[in-house]
């Protein structure tokens, strides 16, 4: 069965400094995509950033960048520079095998401190 | 280009009511899946289509449904409502597997 798991319920980070939230998958598919969501406390699910599995080179989206280790199947969301619009809850999503549905984590919600 | 649209943000109804959500997806895009968020369950997902055919499913009762019509809008109905499906209800659109999906607003139903 394919699983998300976010260890991490809960995070802060001072403003303009770098923070990295964890995620680990579980799949026996070799071709697949990852993607981080983001959830302000507007509601609205925006597409942070994605990976294909396929590529050796991880992600990156201005601040944002990921550390995607297949083997381990882990896939970490670094930010950089964190900025107050940054606190949301992040989701790591995984599309459902065979279909175009996402299984997503149960996030983690991140304070950015002024 | 208009993002996806869903309707009403809000509502309220009563324990045994029906109620009907509708969402637009972004022009071009066909497949639209629905999801329920709530606290304790976090986000599941319901069901989704693509050109008018439910493709896929999630683990929810019969009293969910939904369709999609020609121009991929779709509607989610929830007959007899119960206490429990008071949730955030999320409608996404993409144009296809292993796309982004493109989130609405969402819908939060409240069943009193």
């Amino acid at each position: 069965a394919q699983t998300v798991t976010q260890s991490q319920p809960e995070m802060s980070v001072q403003e303009a400094e770098t923070v990295t939230l964890s995620c680990t998958y579980d799949t026996s598919e070799s071709n697949y995509y990852l993607f981080w969501y983001k959830q302000p406390p507007s509601r609205q699910m925006i597409l942070v950033i994605r990976q294909e599995a396929y590529k050796q080179q991880n992600a990156t989206e201005n601040r944002f960048s990921v550390n995607f280790q297949k083997a381990a199947k882990s896939f970490s969301l670094k930010i950089s520079d964190s900025q107050l619009g940054d606190t949301a809850m992040y989701f790591c999503a995984f599309p459902i095998r065979g279909a175009n549905n996402l299984f997503f984590g149960t996030g983690t919600r991140l304070t950015v401190i002024p | 280009k208009a993002g996806v649209t869903q309707t009403p943000r809000y509502l309220i109804k009563t324990r045994g009511q029906q109620v009907t959500l509708s969402c637009s997806p972004i022009s071009g895009h066909r497949s639209v899946s629905w999801y329920q968020q709530t606290p304790g369950q976090g986000l599941q997902f319901l069901f989704e289509y693509f050109s008018e055919t439910q493709r896929n499913k999630g683990n929810f009762p019969g009293r969910f449904s939904g369709r999609q019509f020609s121009n991929s809008r779709s509607e989610m109905n929830v007959s007899t409502l119960e206490l429990g499906d008071s949730a955030l209800y999320l409608c996404a659109s993409s144009l296809g597997q292993g796309r982004e999906a493109f989130f609405g607003q969402g819908t939060r139903l409240t069943v009193v």
